[in-house]
């Protein structure tokens, strides 16, 4: 079974901090993907990474940024915590790397975090 | 902005009755197509996937797909209790990444 996990289920941090989120995956997969997920906005592509050093921003990338020195290990770092981050943020693993489409769609469990 | 919209709901159904979600795109250069489903609190869950023209069944799920039209569907046959969630709509633009409709909530009353 593929196995995403991430660092926590739930965070609470205070405005200013730098909060780092952890995405470990255990497939070997290149692509690994940050999303936050809000009511009414939806899923919404933070950072995505097609290989280890290489990063992408996706569609909402102001206040963060991210790291991938390992290929299993993808963190998301917001450097200065703010109020609009407290969000719902996942994890995921994206198709490629000559997998077929529909092994790899996976996302983690989520860290719902709540930024004081 | 390449987008996907979907009707957010609710949308509620009998136990038994067949649950009809739509979904509409706006990049005509799209190639695939995903239907998650997600529980309350929960991550989403990849149900169905579809790259061509037509109809693909698994199990109570048919996922429909028609470029010209741009747009996707997901019937579920037989609806349970159990299927209660948000259905996201998600479609590749270009590379990996997926971008996602802001989901249907759907309610199956028993």
């Amino acid at each position: 079974d593929v196995k995403v996990t991430q660092s926590s289920r739930y965070l609470v941090k205070r405005t200013g901090e730098k909060v780092f989120l952890e995405c470990v995956q255990d497939m070997d997969h290149e692509n690994m993907f940050w999303y936050r997920q809000d009511p009414g906005l939806g899923l919404r592509l933070i950072y995505f990474s097609y290989d280890v050093k290489m990063k992408e921003k996706g569609d909402i990338p102001e206040g963060y940024s991210v790291s991938r020195e390992k290929k299993e290990r993808f963190s998301l770092i917001l450097e200065s915590a703010s109020t609009n981050q407290t969000s719902m943020y996942l994890c995921a693993l994206g198709p490629g790397g000559g997998l077929a489409v529909q092994e790899t769609q996976y996302f983690g469990p989520g860290t719902r975090l709540l930024v004081l | 902005q390449k987008e996907v919209e979907q009707n957010s709901g609710p949308l509620s159904v009998p136990e038994g009755a067949i649950a009809s979600l739509n979904c509409t795109y706006s990049d005509r250069g799209s190639q695939s197509f995903f239907w998650y489903r997600q529980y309350s609190g929960k991550s989403p869950e990849l149900i169905m996937f579809i790259y061509s023209n037509g109809d693909k069944e698994d199990g109570r799920f048919t996922a429909q797909l028609n470029k010209a039209s741009q747009y996707v569907s997901l019937l579920i046959r037989d609806s349970q209790p159990s299927d209660s969630a948000t259905y996201l709509c998600a479609v590749i633009n270009s590379g990996y990444a997926l971008n996602f409709g802001k989901g249907t909530s759907l309610l199956v009353t028993p």
